[in-house]
């Protein structure tokens, strides 16, 4: 069935070391991919997002390509800042319209 | 420039009580979802609709009903809360594969 893998955390940094969240899917067809931010306290925020294979996402120094070979969706961010410590969810939407399918969510912790 | 607004934000319940969990969009999007979000688990799809009159189960459907009478509203009753359903409730809505808009949760607290 549909699913979505992506690495535990929580995954702790120092401020402007570099960032990879693994994010591997299991899904029927070519689905759009995305990547959603949760801040402490709110509700989740699209990050970006790419909707066939070969497409790079990117959004506020994050960048995500979708690797449609691997069936993986990868974040990356190159120099992370503090306001970056939130938690970060994979997605993709299913086999129709209106559903989204999320991994487990991984917490990203920033330090000074 | 609401977007999707979700009412109560926090709300404490009995068991056996029901309840009724406000969802509402102004973008005049036809899909609407309801999620719940619990540790470690990400986010479950509840019940979703693709539009008005028009509504599926998701994947953890058991002690849930919605109905969708208009394109702006989606409500998520519950029936007979139980402690299983203590979580944070998120509404989204979204238009095609545009990406979806999140309300701010509601969270519940079954006693």
């Amino acid at each position: 069935g549909n699913s979505v893998t992506q690495m535990e955390g929580p995954v702790t940094l120092s401020e402007e070391a570099f960032l990879t969240i693994n994010c591997t899917y299991t899904a029927t067809g070519y689905p759009s991919l995305f990547w959603y931010v949760q801040y402490p306290g709110e509700g989740l925020q699209l990050l970006l997002k790419a909707t066939k294979a070969d497409d790079k996402g990117s959004n506020k120094g994050f960048e995500a390509t979708y690797r449609k070979e691997t069936t993986s969706f990868h974040l990356e961010k190159g120099s992370v800042q503090v306001s970056d410590s939130a938690v970060y969810f994979c997605a993709f939407e299913t086999d129709s319209w209106g559903k989204l399918q999320f991994g487990a969510g991984t917490q990203v912790v920033v330090t000074p | 420039n609401a977007g999707v607004t979700q009412t109560p934000k926090f709300q404490v319940l009995k068991t056996g009580q029901s309840m009724t969990l406000q969802c509402a969009q102004d973008m005049n999007h036809e899909y609407m979802s309801w999620y719940r979000q619990d540790p470690g688990m990400g986010l479950r799809l509840i019940h979703y609709s693709v539009g008005a009159g028009i509504t599926d189960q998701g994947e953890v459907p058991n002690g849930y009903n919605v109905s969708r009478s208009t394109t702006e509203d989606f409500p998520l009753r519950l029936l007979s809360a139980a402690p299983s359903q203590t979580s944070v409730y998120f509404c989204a809505s979204s238009y095609g594969p545009s990406g979806y808009t999140f309300g701010s949760g509601t969270r519940l607290t079954v006693v």
